[in-house]
């Protein structure tokens, strides 16, 4: 299986503020057509995750463009430009290269 | 607007069988991948299975044994039954609609299910 590590896996931020989250695979996430099958998402406290990120660099529809991805390889990167109160939550990375899909641990941003 | 929701028992004793039902409005079961995905209380996301357009599932190894997943395009909706539950399957469940590399762009609501005698 594929294992996702982020980090850290607690973020304080201060509104308006960057923030940064990591994701590490034990494995590359380059398909046969040259897309990176990672993901992000956003659960909110009491919510179901949302899409945020798909192809490693790709915003959701509806997502807000202060959020972006980046990487390669088996590095990738969220970045929230200036963090705003309804960002607060946990974040995480899913692959979709191969099955048993898998996700990493999930990163608490707290303002 | 695509919306998912899920129904199914939330309490059931050891050795039951787990099943949920989740219901798609406003759109077609063609070319994606329809997703259980659950999460332990206080815990991360886990992925179970997924069942294809065509009707092919694909179970997590750690649950295969007792999962099976089904699709009803007829009725729009698609299942999931596990079998012999314990303990260590008490957690939220999640129906997701997703692709081919993930993606998972549609979620249902979630449903709780707490497995205790």
């Amino acid at each position: 299986d594929i294992v996702l590590t982020q980090s850290p896996l607690s973020l304080p931020v201060t509104p308006g503020e960057p923030a940064s989250i990591s994701c590490r695979s034990s494995q590359g996430l380059l398909s046969s057509n040259g897309y990176y099958y990672l993901d992000w998402y956003l659960q909110k406290p009491g919510q179901s995750p949302q899409f945020l990120i798909f192809l490693g660099s790709n915003r959701a529809s509806g997502v807000p463009d202060r959020f972006s991805g980046s990487g390669s390889g088996t590095e990738f990167t969220l970045k929230i430009s200036r963090v705003e109160a309804e960002d607060v939550g946990v974040y995480y990375c899913m692959q979709g290269l191969q099955t048993p899909r898998t996700f990493g641990q999930g990163t608490k941003l707290e303002i | 607007q695509v919306q998912l929701q899920q129904w199914g028992a939330g309490l059931l004793k050891p050795s039951e069988t787990l099943s949920l039902t989740c219901a798609v409005y406003g759109g077609s079961f063609s070319g994606h991948y329809w997703m259980w995905i659950r999460q332990p209380p206080g815990k991360g996301l886990e992925w179970i299975g997924e069942i294809n357009h065509s009707g092919s599932p694909d179970y997590s190894p750690a649950l295969k044994n007792r999962l099976t997943m089904s699709l009803d395009t007829s009725k729009n909706h698609f299942s999931l039954n596990l079998r012999s539950v314990t303990a260590s399957d008490t957690a939220v469940y999640y129906c997701a609609r997703g692709g081919y590399s993930g993606q998972l762009g549609y979620w249902g609501q979630g449903t709780l299910v707490t497995v205790s005698s």
